[in-house]
């Protein structure tokens, strides 16, 4: 069965640090990977995507995420976090044979200013 | 473009009742996904159609449906509704075509359902 997991439920951090959530896949297929955020109150909204090509991938507001195929991951990072950053990080799962997501458990993020 | 458009945003209904959801998807797209939020079991996949068919079922009792109308649209529908329906109801829509199709899904708003 496809599965997500994230490595990290609850992650507190200071403004400035750096971040790197883990999002580990399961799934025989060719997928399609993506980092969603809800901000509080918000609607989600796609951070970054992985189709093919180049592993790394970068997204919107300094995010970054590297597909390592043989460890099936997909981890996200920032160099620096800002408070607006305070969030909740989805890692999801797509086949592409469908338009089924699969997500992972969620990673809160609370940045301290 | 417009964004995903879901109706009502909120709503309580009585344990035993059934509910009806409404999601608009972007234009020109024609699957939508719903899936159900809450802080256990966070994001699950309930259903998707493409095409006025349901492509896809998640696990979830016979209970929940759905269905798609020509112009795209979609409702999902919880019949005898219990405590633990108590969620947010995201739809999400895509211009996935099937097999070996690259793209992303767009979310609505949600509609959060509370159960009393």
């Amino acid at each position: 069965a496809q599965s997500v997991s994230q490595h990290n439920h609850h992650v507190i951090l200071s403004e400035a640090a750096s971040l790197e959530l883990g999002c580990n896949y399961s799934y025989g297929g060719t997928v399609n990977l993506f980092w969603y955020v809800q901000y509080p109150g918000q609607h989600l909204q796609l951070l970054l995507k992985y189709f093919s090509g180049d592993p790394l991938v970068k997204g919107i507001k300094g995010f970054e995420a590297e597909f390592i195929k043989s460890k099936f991951s997909f981890n996200l990072r920032k160099p620096s976090v800002q408070w607006s950053d305070t969030a909740e990080y989805f890692c999801a799962v797509m086949s592409s044979n469908t338009g089924k997501l699969i997500f992972g458990q969620g990673t809160t993020l609370q940045v301290k200013p | 473009k417009a964004g995903v458009t879901q109706t009502p945003r909120y709503l309580i209904k009585t344990r035993g009742q059934q509910v009806t959801l409404s999601c608009s998807p972007i234009s020109g797209h024609r699957s939508v996904s719903w899936y159900q939020q809450t802080p256990g079991q966070g994001l699950q996949f309930l259903f998707e159609y493409f095409s006025e068919t349901q492509r896809n079922k998640g696990n979830f009792p016979g209970r929940f449906s759905g269905r798609q109308f020509s112009n795209s649209r979609s409702e999902m529908n919880v019949s005898t509704l219990e405590l633990g329906d108590s969620a947010l109801y995201l739809c999400a829509s895509s211009d996935h075509r099937g097999r070996g199709a690259n793209t992303e899904a767009f979310f609505g708003q949600g509609t959060r359902l509370t159960v009393v």
